[in-house]
């Protein structure tokens, strides 16, 4: 059972450059999420998805796009690098409770290190 | 807005030593609480919650009670191990518009000494 996996697991990209990072999960999960953790600024999130085909903005979604084709899979992708999307970012995914307590686990993946130069 | 705030790292113990790590927060409405636990080079994983005031999570030998009167989480346990080296994040929930969104601290890491 792999859980939450992301690809890839480090990058390094030039400014201006574009990119994809694609988070996979094999749990069947109705909701996933995108966060960028940052030293001093815990994680922060950037965009989520409460089911295939939809996507809603986080708290910092801006420089940043997503799309939910697949149940399965969730991409963010970088149109225009910049230095300040220098960041570790985490994938997770949790599931819908179907009305009972809808607190349910986020379980994350192992991160994207991606450094922008 | 949503806010958590918890106490400052890194904080350093010695193997079987009591642990406390401080959060607060700031939310509207009554969310719901977590601690995270982040191990070197790996995801964050779940480590307890409480949904409700006065609830306590525990597990693994951490515990933490959510305490509304004095909007705090504090994450205890009673005799730490090498192996609880990690770093720590307190977390609340925004179920607002779907899904179980998490506000995060900014993460203590702990370092546990033989």
């Amino acid at each position: 059972n792999a859980g939450v996996t992301q690809t890839p697991k480090f990058r390094v990209l030039k400014t201006g450059q574009s990119m994809t990072l694609l988070c996979a999960q094999d749990m069947n999960h109705e909701y996933m999420y995108w966060y960028r953790q940052d030293p001093g600024m815990g994680l922060r999130l950037i965009h989520y998805s409460v089911g295939e085909g939809t996507t809603a903005k986080g708290e910092v979604p801006d420089g940043y796009n997503v799309s939910r084709l697949k149940k399965q899979n969730f991409l963010l992708g970088l149109e225009s690098a910049a230095p300040s999307q220098t960041s570790v970012y985490f994938c997770a995914s949790s599931y819908s409770s179907g009305g009972g307590d809808m607190n349910t686990e986020a379980f994350f993946g192992q991160g994207t290190r991606l450094t922008v130069v | 807005g949503n806010s958590v705030t918890q106490m400052e790292g890194p904080v350093t113990l010695s193997e079987e030593a009591f642990l406390t790590i401080n959060c607060t927060y700031t939310a509207t409405g009554y969310p719901s609480l977590f601690w995270y636990v982040q191990y070197p080079g790996e995801g964050l994983q779940l480590l307890l919650k409480a949904t409700k005031a006065d609830d306590k999570g525990s597990n693994k030998g951490f515990e933490a009670t959510y305490r509304k009167e004095t909007t705090s989480f504090h994450l205890e346990k009673g005799s730490v191990q090498v192996s609880d080296s990690a770093v720590y994040f307190c977390a609340l929930s925004d179920l607002r518009g779907g899904g179980n969104k998490l506000t995060f601290g900014t993460g203590t890491q702990l370092k546990v000494e033989l």
